[in-house]
């Protein structure tokens, strides 16, 4: 059971460049959601889905893009990285229980992003 | 808005005694959930305890044990006979069933380091 997997775990990027980090569960959760940590720093929401189909902005949006690409998968864009952008990414999901109360987070691994 | 506070960086405990890890929270919601993660140096977030804001009792999850003091917005964390492997990042959240639904806020941690 490999829960949340994300890719690639590390990426060196130059200013302005773009890309996309890769998110997939397999538990099958509703809830899915995009997480930087900065370093000695909780980590901060940047995106989330709720569910298939629907994106919201969570603290920290800007410079970033979401694409929830069905139940599975939820994918991170940078458009054009800054070194600000550096940081860890998580990527987690969440089951949506009675009355629409989330639970827990299951995290992926994490995804290091340097930007030069 | 809600917000989680963690007021100590570091803490220092000996092997086998008892530690209490602090975090207060403030939300608009009326109901909502707490929530203790670990992050060991190898930087995955697990998943320790969980408390409902209309829970009657302290959640306990063998070792760990959530001290609710909800008029006072207080969530600590206490580990019981602490062992070596304890040593890591501990994170206090909170998820909101309103207003603040599916979105779990950190705080900055605090960091553990478990003495022989």
């Amino acid at each position: 059971n490999a829960g949340v997997t994300q890719t690639p775990k590390f990426q060196v990027l130059k200013t302005g460049q773009s890309m996309t980090l890769q998110c997939a569960q397999d538990m099958n959760h509703n809830s899915m959601y995009w997480y930087r940590q900065d370093p000695g720093m909780g980590l901060r929401l940047i995106y989330y889905s709720a569910s298939e189909g629907t994106t919201d902005k969570g603290e920290v949006p800007n410079g970033y893009n979401v694409s929830r690409l069905n139940k599975r998968e939820f994918s991170l864009r940078l458009e054009s990285a800054a070194p600000s952008q550096t940081s860890v990414y998580f990527c987690a999901s969440s089951e949506v229980g009675p009355a629409g109360v989330t639970g827990e987070l299951f995290f992926g691994e994490g995804s290091r992003l340097t930007v030069l | 808005a809600q917000k989680i506070t963690q007021t100590q960086p570091g803490m220092f405990v000996q092997e086998k005694e008892a530690v209490t890890l602090d975090c207060t929270y403030d939300t608009s919601d009326p109901s909502y959930g707490l929530f203790w993660y670990k992050q060991p140096s190898s930087g995955e977030m697990i998943f320790l305890i969980y408390q409902g804001s209309y829970d009657q009792q302290n959640a306990t999850e063998g070792r760990y044990s959530l001290n609710f003091q909800k008029a006072r917005k207080s969530a600590n964390l206490v580990i019981s006979a602490s062992q070596l492997g304890d040593s890591a990042m501990y994170f206090c959240a909170m998820r909101g069933d309103n207003t603040n639904a599916g979105k779990s806020t950190f705080g900055d941690g605090t960091t553990l380091t478990v003495k022989p």
